[in-house]
């Protein structure tokens, strides 16, 4: 089993939809919760990062962490095209200095 | 703003060869990480640095060594490369451990 586990996808939605992101993790000690958007041969780009159980929101992503069930999650409201990438979940381990990540899910906004 | 600055964006080099990446953090930023992405893969964590102490390290091979130096910037040097060290390397930096980090654009590299 991965340290963090995420669905491949592809994960297909209209334009204007919200598109919603889920991973899991194992690891109990984790501290630090991180999504990542990325474009094919590109570098992964931050979007959200979230340390605290609950919601957080910015702009039309919203990311949302329960540690009891070691689950968090992404929500893309009004997708757009543009949106259309792979997005990696990524955990803080280890004293908080590594990122893990999952192996993404790709996510594909329809015209 | 300023990002994290890698060198070269691409290197071809081959099997038995060196290979010295290079890595400019952001500016203030304290903390560099090193991984790597094989094709189809999620990056997989190298080695990091915290004030130019090594402050974790991952799946990095042995012929493989790294360091951070006085002015922040870190340089990854690969020797006796082989085909399997073919992918996308790249940096990240942060301000402080436990922080978001920020990553470069990598280096491609190729092993013929």
């Amino acid at each position: 089993q991965k340290e963090v586990e995420q669905n491949s996808g592809p994960l297909s939605v209209p334009e204007g939809a919200i598109a919603s992101l889920n991973c899991t993790y194992s690891d109990r000690g984790s501290q630090s919760f991180f999504w990542y958007r990325q474009y094919s041969g590109k570098s992964p780009e931050l979007i959200m990062f979230i340390y605290s159980n609950g919601d957080k929101e910015d702009g039309r992503f919203t990311a949302q962490l329960n540690k009891a069930s070691q689950y968090v999650s992404l929500l893309i409201r009004d997708s757009q095209p543009s949106d259309s990438a792979t997005y990696l979940c990524a955990v803080s381990t280890g004293g908080g200095n590594k990122l893990t990540f999952g192996t993404g899910t790709q996510l594909k906004v329809e015209l | 703003a300023a990002g994290v600055i890698q060198s070269p964006r691409h290197l071809i080099k081959e099997k038995r060869e060196t290979a010295t990446l290079k890595c400019y953090p952001i500016p203030r930023h304290d903390t560099v990480y090193w991984y790597q992405q094989g094709p189809g893969q999620d990056p997989q964590f190298l080695i990091s640095f915290y004030e130019k102490m090594q402050s974790d390290k991952g799946s990095i091979p042995d012929r493989f060594s790294a360091q951070q130096f006085s002015d922040y910037h870190s340089e990854l040097n690969m020797s006796s490369l082989e085909l399997g060290d073919s992918a996308l390397y790249f940096c990240a930096s942060s301000l402080g451990l436990n922080q978001p980090q920020h990553f470069g654009d990598g280096t491609r590299l190729s092993i013929l």
